[in-house]
């Protein structure tokens, strides 16, 4: 069974730039979900998606942050413009049920 | 929700058993214990999980005291491949399907 596939897998932008990174669930995979990990932290949920719906993004900031789930299948997260505390490892996980969650190798993403 | 305690870092020789702890001390009655872990640049890996009794998969042994209010994840036969923050997360039922919750984890390095 293919993992969860995301890219790129490091990406590297001036402040006030925009970036998008896109993310590839588990086939049949109904649940996605999009975390921000910062260095020496734990990951924080920005967004969940239940198929095409959104169902939590309480926490994204939503002035510069969006994300879509077209199809219910691929999503990407887009940042513009970026910020210098932008800089984290952004991870993608989906979820056949409502239990264990399967996350991507993340991508790096550092703002200078 | 429960909170949960860990030590920052651990240590471990190549071959012999990995405890890692985990306090809980204000578990509720219908709270899981989930363990995942995180391996340098991936995305956390779930590992195992349970209520009250004794788990063991493929990967590790969960093992919970009486009272519930503390664990411990053994890996038996810890490999270098096993250094990686370790996430203890405590988790109820109406939680599921939501983000989850991580703290800092303990980092564990296994060395030869």
């Amino acid at each position: 069974e293919a993992g969860v596939a995301q890219s790129p897998r490091y990406k590297i932008i001036e402040k006030r730039q925009s970036v998008a990174f896109w993310c590839n669930p588990i086939s049949g995979h109904a649940t996605l979900y999009w975390y921000q990990q910062i260095l020496g932290q734990g990951p924080k949920l920005l967004i969940q998606f239940q198929n095409n719906g959104v169902v939590d993004d309480s926490q994204l900031p939503k002035d510069r942050f969006s994300a879509e789930r077209l199809k219910g299948v691929d999503s990407t997260l887009k940042i513009q413009p970026a910020k210098l505390e932008d800089s984290a490892v952004y991870l993608c996980a989906s979820s056949p049920t409502l239990d264990t969650q399967y996350f991507g190798p993340g991508t790096r993403l550092t703002v200078l | 929700d429960a909170k949960t305690t860990q030590p920052p870092s651990m240590d471990c020789a190549e071959g012999r058993a990995a405890n890692l702890p985990c306090n809980h001390s204000t578990i509720s009655g219908n709270e899981y214990v989930y363990w995942y872990r995180q391996i340098h640049s991936q995305g956390p890996q779930y590992i195992i999980h349970g209520l009250k009794n004794n788990e063991t998969n493929e990967m590790a042994s969960l093992i919970i005291t009486e009272d519930r209010k503390s664990s411990t994840l053994i890996l038996p036969h810890a490999t270098l491949r096993d250094t990686a923050v370790y996430y203890c997360i405590v988790r109820s039922p109406r939680q599921a399907g939501t983000a989850l919750i991580f703290g800092k984890g303990t980092t564990l390095s296994v060395s030869s």
